[in-house]
């Protein structure tokens, strides 16, 4: 079956980097983007941004422009995201999800999430 | 800041109707992008509920129903059950920002 599985939690201090991870199974990795989205503590869905598994294309959110990256290794069908310079508001649950169709597509399936704590 | 806006909340009955409105403008659903609705059960990831604006994925009970008209879209549970009890999420594209973006959210409650 589709499946995407990411990586641990993590803690962090102000101003450090995470990385976050999201392996594949179950369909051609290549064939769809996947998305990223967070969810901090009682909040709702933020969209963060999209990548192209098939060429590496991106598209970030404005609001993390410049702080946030997003790669594929599609040797072993894994995602990343990688949040730099990070700040409390960055505590939260971390989603990754395939896009169907395209870019703008829907997200299915979902990573089971990563909770990602910045706390000195 | 969300640039579709839900009802925070709205509860029911068990067996009753409700109905989560989704607002947007001429940049996301008012311009032709297709809503997708997602449900969250406390402490889980969200899952695919409703995609093209009124599509059921395999498994997921017709109870749920999607619908999309001018800048709004809605979601209509029909016979409502205590397991339906749950966050719900609508999504779309917005070509003024060039991104992906949800819904405020809508908790169900069943009563």
């Amino acid at each position: 079956q589709v499946q995407l599985v990411q990586s641990g939690a993590e803690v962090k201090k102000p101003g450090a980097s995470v990385k976050v991870s999201c392996k594949a199974s179950g369909y051609t990795f290549t064939s769809y983007g996947i998305s990223w989205v967070r969810q901090a503590p009682g909040q709702g869905l933020e969209w963060m941004g999209w990548i192209s598994a098939y060429n590496g294309n991106t598209n970030y959110a404005q609001k993390l422009q410049g702080r946030v990256t997003m790669t594929t290794d599609t040797s072993t069908s894994t995602a990343y995201m990688e949040l730099r310079s990070l700040r409390s508001d960055d505590t939260a649950v971390y989603y990754c999800a395939r896009v169907v169709p395209a870019a703008i597509g829907w997200f299915d399936p979902w990573g089971q999430g990563t909770l990602v704590t910045v706390s000195s | 800041q969300s640039v579709l806006t839900q009802p925070p909340s709205v509860s029911g009955a068990p067996g009753q109707r409700v109905t989560i409105s989704c607002t947007g403008s001429s940049s996301n659903i008012g311009a032709g992008y297709d809503v997708h609705w997602y449900q969250q059960l406390p402490g889980t990831a969200p899952k695919l509920l409703i995609y093209g604006n009124s599509n059921r994925p395999s498994g997921v009970p017709d109870r749920f129903s999607g619908s999309k008209s001018g800048t709004s879209a809605s979601l209509a549970i029909t016979g409502l059950q205590a397991e339906d009890e749950a966050d719900y999420y609508c999504q779309s594209y917005d070509s003024s920002l060039s991104e992906g973006v949800f819904g405020t959210g809508t908790k169900v409650t069943v009563l």
